[in-house]
């Protein structure tokens, strides 16, 4: 079966730009996260999704961040304004029935 | 406060040792635990899951432990080889069937030498 699918793989912009990434889960996982991930750290959640509802999203600055599902497939992740401290990688995952998560390459973000 | 701990200091053995990784949890009770490969500029990779009622796991040359009562999870890689070089993220997880959630670890790096 094809993996997570997550575009761009790099990113350079510069603070206060906009960014927007994407993501195309394993097909039939309906539940779907967004990880960012700095180096050195273990992945941060930043929103989950369960089809097209948000299940948490507790961790996102949604000052600047926003993500939608709008059919329960494939997501969106947008920054606006990114921040320097937003560089990072993002990593989109999504989880079959018994809850093991299967990430995408990620997104490696750097905000000069 | 709540707290996942995982070897802070990277990890080095010789080809052919078991390299043990530690994951120590204070302040949770997960439902299970999961541990994942994590391999430079890659997403982390599923290997093992092991629920609260179970002891001890094995895949190939993998095994892990979960003790709740001292809150903490041994994984084991035996005959280890220098292909198993990479970051090891341990993460509790948490709820059940559409709301299930993970909790990780910082990750512990380890380098097999041939």
């Amino acid at each position: 079966e094809a993996g997570v699918a997550q575009s761009p793989r790099y990113k350079i912009i510069e603070k206060r730009q906009s960014v927007a990434f994407w993501c195309n889960p394993i097909s039939g996982h309906a539940t779907l996260y967004w990880y960012q991930q700095i180096l050195g750290q273990g992945p941060k959640l930043l929103i989950q999704f369960q089809n097209n509802g948000v299940v948490d999203d507790s961790q996102l600055p949604k000052d600047r961040f926003s993500a939608e599902r709008l059919k329960g497939v494939d997501s969106t992740l947008k920054i606006q304004p990114a921040k320097l401290e937003d560089s990072a990688v993002y990593l989109c995952a999504s989880s079959s029935l018994w809850g093991e998560q299967y990430f995408g390459p990620g997104t490696r973000l750097t905000v000069t | 406060s709540q707290k996942i701990e995982q070897n802070s200091e990277a990890l080095n053995i010789q080809e052919g040792k078991t390299a043990t990784l530690t994951c120590n949890y204070t302040n949770y009770s997960p439902a299970y635990l999961q541990w994942y490969r994590q391999d430079p500029g890659r997403g982390p990779v599923f290997l093992l899951l092991i629920r609260e009622n179970e002891k001890e796991k094995r895949k190939e040359r993998l095994k892990v432990t979960f003790d709740t009562t001292l809150k903490q999870s041994l994984f084991h890689i035996t005959a280890s080889q220098p292909a198993d070089s990479a970051t090891y993220l341990c993460a509790l997880g948490f709820g059940a069937g559409n709301n299930r959630k993970l909790i990780w670890g910082l990750g512990t790096s380890l380098a097999v030498n041939p």
